[in-house]
C-alpha cells in the first residue's frame, strides 16, 4: 500500500498570504495525485488532478506541482473561503489511498 | 448538473447489515466507474471500494474486503454498497463519488453522504 504523508498537519496563515501544502508518497506514483478541499459538514471537492491540472471551476490561485514522490499544493493568495482541510489522493496503485490531511486555519 | 444522492444509512448493531444506495443523475452513469469513500467522525477520508463502468471489475480496501460488496444498476443509474458483518469501526459518513475514468481513478463529484452508525 502506498502511504501518503501530508505536512504540515496544521498551517496557520492570514488572508492574502501564500499557502504551501506538501504531500509525499512512500514510492513513486508518477503524476497520479489529486488534491481535495473539505469544509466542515461538506463533501470533499476536487481541486487538482494528475498533480497539476485544475478541476473545472477551480480558481487560478490554486496550483499543483510535483511528480514521483513529492507534491505541492499552492494557494497563491488566501481568500477567507480557503480555510479548510486539504487531502491528497493517489490513484497509481490499488488500494487508492489518501493522505491524513492538512488543516489550513486562520491565524 | 451532476447529482449523487445517497440513502440507506442508519443505526445498526454490531454484526448487522445495511445496504446503501446512490442515485445518480446529470451524467452518463454507465460510462463512469463509481466509488465509495467514507469518513469516520472527526477523522480523514478513506477509500472503500471502486466498481468499473460495466460492473465487471471491483476493488476493495482491505478493511472491508469479504464483508462489503459494491454493485451497480446501469439501467436505473444506481450504485449500491451491501455492508455485512458491520463493526463499530465502520461507523462513518459514506460518500458516493463519480470516478473520472471508466475503470476507476480519482473522483470528480461526490454526494453529501449518508451516516452509518454501528453500535457495539
Amino acid at each position: 500500500e502506498i502511504v501518503l504523508t501530508q505536512s504540515p498537519a496544521t498551517l496557520s496563515l492570514s488572508p492574502g498570504e501564500r499557502a504551501t501544502l506538501s504531500c509525499r508518497a512512500s514510492q513513486s506514483i508518477s503524476s497520479y495525485l489529486a488534491w481535495y478541499q473539505q469544509k466542515p459538514g461538506q463533501a470533499p471537492r476536487l481541486l487538482i488532478y494528475d498533480a497539476s491540472i485544475r478541476a473545472t471551476g477551480i480558481p487560478a490561485r490554486f496550483s499543483g506541482s510535483g511528480s514521483g514522490t513529492d507534491f505541492t499544493l499552492t494557494i497563491s493568495s488566501l481568500e477567507p473561503e480557503d480555510f479548510a482541510v486539504y487531502y491528497c489522493l493517489q490513484r497509481s496503485n490499488w488500494p487508492i489511498t489518501f493522505g491524513q490531511g492538512t488543516r489550513l486555519e486562520i491565524k | 448538473e451532476v447529482q449523487l444522492v445517497e440513502s440507506g444509512g442508519g443505526f445498526v448493531q454490531s454484526g448487522g447489515s445495511l445496504r446503501l444506495s446512490c442515485a445518480a443523475s446529470g451524467f452518463t452513469f454507465s460510462s463512469c466507474a463509481m466509488i465509495w469513500v467514507r469518513q469516520a467522525p472527526g477523522k480523514g477520508l478513506e477509500w472503500v471500494s471502486t466498481i468499473s463502468d460495466s460492473g465487471g471489475s471491483t476493488h476493495y480496501a482491505d478493511s472491508v474486503r469479504g464483508r462489503f460488496a459494491i454493485s451497480r444498476d446501469n439501467s436505473g443509474n444506481t450504485l449500491y454498497l451491501q455492508m455485512n458483518s458491520l463493526r463499530a469501526e465502520d461507523t462513518a459518513i459514506y460518500y458516493c463519488a463519480k470516478a473520472t475514468y471508466t475503470t476507476g481513478g480519482h473522483f470528480d463529484y461526490c454526494g453529501q453522504g449518508t451516516l452509518v452508525t454501528v453500535s457495539s
